[in-house]
């Protein structure tokens, strides 16, 4: 199946700093990305989906200034953490599918962001 | 609004068979998808249905009655490893994934 490298597994940041969490699409093109943002015990909540050379289309209640996410190529999107808070502290997920829509969504291993 | 339900627990014993209701309205259907989800990791893919009836692979089998809006992941002969999330998305019109909150699954040996 199709695979999705979501970079970094893992990390943590202080306070007031800014993170970078990238997804790629190993062996298709995406032109589509989901980040995805998941607390303990809940669901997935679509934070924005991210089209290939266009701006990313926000969930409501989402700080697009806060989250800026970045589609520039078929197989790179990369959604960076600005002025990041403990309060952001979760489990980042990215997923991308292809042009032939209804499939199944490849995920990323997911990034757990700690801010300290 | 669009809505997805699914119990937020169950509990089965090793080597038996398990049943994970799932119903749902939403705007359009596109198909319904069930994951499976460990403990820190990403989702991972288990089945995807669009028509009507049982999709059966290895020890898991997925049921649609789209009339309904009913769906259920049957899962048999229990392993430990079993032991996850199960989460049920169906694909609305815009081809959008709706989320259930996830059925926890906990087996006992």
């Amino acid at each position: 199946g199709a695979v999705v490298s979501q970079h970094p597994s893992w990390v943590i940041c202080k306070s007031g700093t800014s993170v970078k969490i990238e997804c790629r699409s190993l062996d298709f093109q995406a032109t589509t990305m989901f980040w995805y943002r998941q607390f303990p015990k809940q669901s997935l909540m679509l934070m924005a989906t991210s089209n290939e050379g266009s701006k990313a289309t926000y969930e409501q209640g989402v700080e697009k200034d806060k989250f800026l996410i970045n589609h520039a190529s078929l197989t790179l999107s990369t959604l960076t953490v600005t002025s990041a808070h403990p309060e952001d502290s979760s489990f980042y997920i990215c997923s991308a599918s292809t042009p032939d829509r209804n499939t199944e969504a490849f995920f990323g291993q997911g990034t757990r962001l700690t801010v300290v | 609004g669009q809505n997805i339900d699914q119990p937020t627990e169950m509990t089965a014993t090793e080597g038996a068979i398990v049943q994970i209701n799932c119903t749902y309205q939403t705007s359009g259907f596109n198909g319904l998808f069930w994951y499976q989800q460990h403990a820190g990791e990403a989702p991972t893919f288990l089945s995807y249905n669009v028509l009507d009836g049982l999709e059966e692979k290895g020890r898991f089998s997925s049921f649609l009655s789209r009339s309904k809006g009913y769906s259920y992941l049957l899962l048999k002969e229990l392993q430990m490893k079993d032991s996850a999330s199960y989460l049920c998305a169906v694909m609305d019109s815009n081809y959008q994934l709706i989320w259930g909150a996830g059925t926890k699954l906990i087996i006992k040996p």
